[in-house]
């Protein structure tokens, strides 16, 4: 199985960066996803990463360590709209996934 | 129907009734899955179905059952609803279950059990 760790809850300003870390253990490691979830919403994907390095898109970025187990959600120039959980999930050897328990990012103006 | 559909959006039921939860896609995806998510406790996967015709359990698959007739549909069962089952039910779906692509979420149902 699984076990995937990431912070509850995390408050940040409007136009700042915030860092969402992960942390996993795995038997078995195909691969690593960023969701973000509205309130009331279906979880959208944001990014994958299974080779370690930085994944770029727009103002969302993604790192992953996979000697380390860990990986980070990097969110720059925060808006209020990105006010969402976030969820990190890790594909196992099935292919299947297993989720954190999310993050909870508030931006205040 | 456009992605993945769920029906319905929400539903209170006494608890021993039997409900289904129903999932659509019209993606042509070979592998669907069902979750719960609880507050606190993220997605959880119940069961999941890698191709029409083959079923597997998930982590929390107790009181639930799923068929896979044909590739669009993957219906829920709960045969005898307890309220420790009230939560969000989101039914996904992917091409494969390998490769780069995502699983892509429905908007999930709401369930309440009484």
């Amino acid at each position: 199985g699984q076990n995937i760790d990431q912070p509850t809850e995390m408050t940040a300003t409007e136009g700042a960066i915030v860092q969402i870390n992960c942390t996993y253990q795995t038997s078995g490691f195909n691969g690593l996803f960023w969701y973000q979830q509205h309130a009331g919403e279906a979880p959208t994907f944001l990014s994958y990463n299974v080779l370690d390095g930085l994944e770029e898109k727009g103002r969302f970025s993604s790192f992953l360590s996979r000697s380390k187990g860990y990986s980070y959600l990097l969110l720059k120039e925060l808006q209020m709209k990105d006010s969402a959980s976030y969820l990190c999930a890790v594909r196992d050897g099935d292919y299947k996934l297993s989720f954190g328990a999310g993050t909870t990012v508030t931006v205040r103006a | 129907i456009a992605g993945i559909t769920q029906a319905p959006t929400s539903q209170i039921l006494a608890a021993g009734r039997r409900m289904t939860l129903r999932c659509t896609q019209d993606m042509r995806h070979n592998a669907m899955y069902w979750y719960r998510q609880d507050l606190g406790l993220g997605l959880r996967l119940i069961h999941y179905s890698n191709t029409a015709g083959t079923t597997g359990k998930g982590e929390v698959p107790d009181g639930y059952s799923v068929s896979r007739a044909n590739t669009d549909d993957f219906p829920l069962t709960l045969a005898s609803a307890v309220p420790s089952q009230t939560s969000v039910y989101f039914c996904a779906s992917h091409p494969s279950g390998e490769g780069t692509d995502t699983q892509y979420f429905g908007p999930g149902t709401r369930l309440t059990v009484l």
